[in-house]
């Protein structure tokens, strides 16, 4: 299995909503991303997660929640959003992180397209 | 800070046309390469990588080669096929400490008309 399975495909949520993305790989990778794309962006990294533990918040608001339950599962908690966090939310998980990891590829999943109303 | 340059888009190419999209970079030390592929209403895939200097990558009739005098990695493909339309993204990663990320440049979206 070389598949990075994200749910669920569209999500149309209002402001005062919360609801949760989630994120799952079966194959044994010790680390797992979450990004955000924008159209016609490329994705721009939120967080990164080593061996369960968050290891890289590139400053993202705090409406924005991560959280790893176990070694397979990625999710990403969402509360009073914006309509500008619009966004296609891209999951990705690698063998690795850190600088001993710098050659491997990243699998991404197909992703979550948000819309905030 | 790690910056990547791509060739800015949209490309349009006819099938079988030889296909170049230029990709440069600035890195302190000596970062991995790669390009990934986003197909519509897709994540991003791996389609090949090089990790050091004079290192060619390939896949599926792409290749690109790590020119560490010119700091670039260009892609290319000598026939490319209207399932090629996709968006290219050029990124790079380096082992410094606290910038292990992945760096991507803005994409060149590609669109082969038969």
């Amino acid at each position: 299995d070389t598949e990075v399975t994200q749910t669920p495909k569209h999500l149309v949520m209002g402001m005062t909503n919360k609801k949760s993305l989630k994120c799952e790989q079966h194959m044994g990778h010790r680390a797992m991303y979450w990004y955000k794309q924008k159209a016609k962006k490329p994705p721009e990294l939120m967080f990164v997660y080593s061996y369960e533990k968050l290891s890289i918040n590139e400053s993202v608001p705090s409406r924005f929640s991560p959280e790893c339950p176990n070694s397979s599962l990625l999710n990403l908690h969402l509360h009073a959003l914006q309509p500008e966090d619009s966004a296609l939310y891209l999951c990705a998980s690698s063998q690795d992180w850190g600088r001993a990891a710098t050659n491997e590829k990243l699998f991404f999943g197909s992703g979550t397209q948000l819309s905030v109303l | 800070g790690d910056s990547v340059t791509q060739m800015e888009g949209p490309v349009t190419l006819s099938e079988e046309a030889f296909l170049t999209i230029n990709c440069t970079y600035t890195a302190t030390g000596y970062p991995s390469l790669f390009w990934y592929v986003q197909y519509p209403g897709e994540g991003l895939q791996l389609l090949l990588k090089a990790t050091k200097a004079d290192d060619k990558g390939s896949n599926k009739g792409f290749e690109a080669t790590y020119r560490k005098e010119t700091t670039s990695f260009h892609l290319e493909k000598g026939s490319v096929q209207v399932s090629d339309s996709a968006v290219y993204f050029c990124a790079l990663r380096t082992p410094n400490f606290g910038n292990e990320k992945l760096t991507f440049g803005t994409g060149t979206r590609l669109t082969i008309i038969p």
